[in-house]
């Protein structure tokens, strides 16, 4: 079946470091995937998404590729901000699936 | 725009109580779905919802959940009989013609 494996946390960094958050699929189809963002105390926030192979979604200075050859969707960012903690899910959908599976999460903290 | 709302924010119950969770959708979506997240672990699919009838449910959603669309609007989780380790927060999402997925804050669900 599908499912989603991304890097586990905690993840701490210091403000304008560089920020990457590994992920990667497995997938009987062609899915979609995306980034949801939790801040503390809320819900889930689509972060950015993907459709088709080489997509690049991005959003709020954050960007991932869709890789069919290496099934990896990555999260990186250039310059991270303390209002970036929070906890990073990277989660794949799948039309003959009929649900989203999620990644276990990671955490990320980002100190000044 | 339009986004997903659910009531209540924070449920507190007592173990054996029954507890209904709302949720109302965004209008033009046809699949919706309940997810939860046990605090600290991972986003953990429950049920989806299509056509006034479930179409996918995980092994966690026993006897003891039910779900309905009772006038078009909202979209209610139902916990007959709730134990400790039903303490969660609950989601529950909308999906889009395109497969993408749009959260509900959430519920908190404490078991006491």
């Amino acid at each position: 079946g599908n499912s989603v494996t991304q890097m586990e946390g905690p993840v701490t960094l210091s403000e304008e470091a560089f920020l990457t958050i590994n992920c990667t699929y497995t997938a009987t189809g062609y899915p979609s995937l995306f980034w949801y963002v939790q801040y503390p105390g809320e819900g889930l926030q689509l972060l950015l998404k993907a459709t088709k192979a080489d997509d690049k979604g991005s959003n709020k200075g954050f960007e991932a590729t869709y890789r069919k050859e290496t099934t990896s969707f990555h999260l990186e960012k250039g310059s991270v901000q303390v209002s970036d903690s929070a906890v990073y899910f990277c989660a794949l959908s799948d039309q003959a699936d009929n649900d989203m599976r999620f990644g276990a999460g990671t955490r990320l903290t980002v100190k000044p | 725009e339009p986004e997903v709302t659910q009531t209540p924010s924070h449920q507190v119950t007592q173990m054996g109580q029954e507890v209904i969770l709302r949720c109302v959708p965004i209008s033009n979506h046809l699949y919706f779905y309940w997810y939860r997240q046990i605090l600290g672990q991972k986003v953990e699919f429950l049920v989806s919802f299509y056509n006034n009838e479930i179409s996918e449910k995980s092994e966690i959603f026993d006897d003891q959940f039910s779900v309905e669309r009772p006038d078009g609007s909202n979209f209610t989780l139902k916990i007959r009989s709730t134990k400790l380790e039903d303490s969660a927060m609950y989601f529950c999402a909308g999906k889009e013609y395109s497969g993408l997925l749009f959260f509900g804050p959430g519920t908190r669900l404490t078991v006491l």
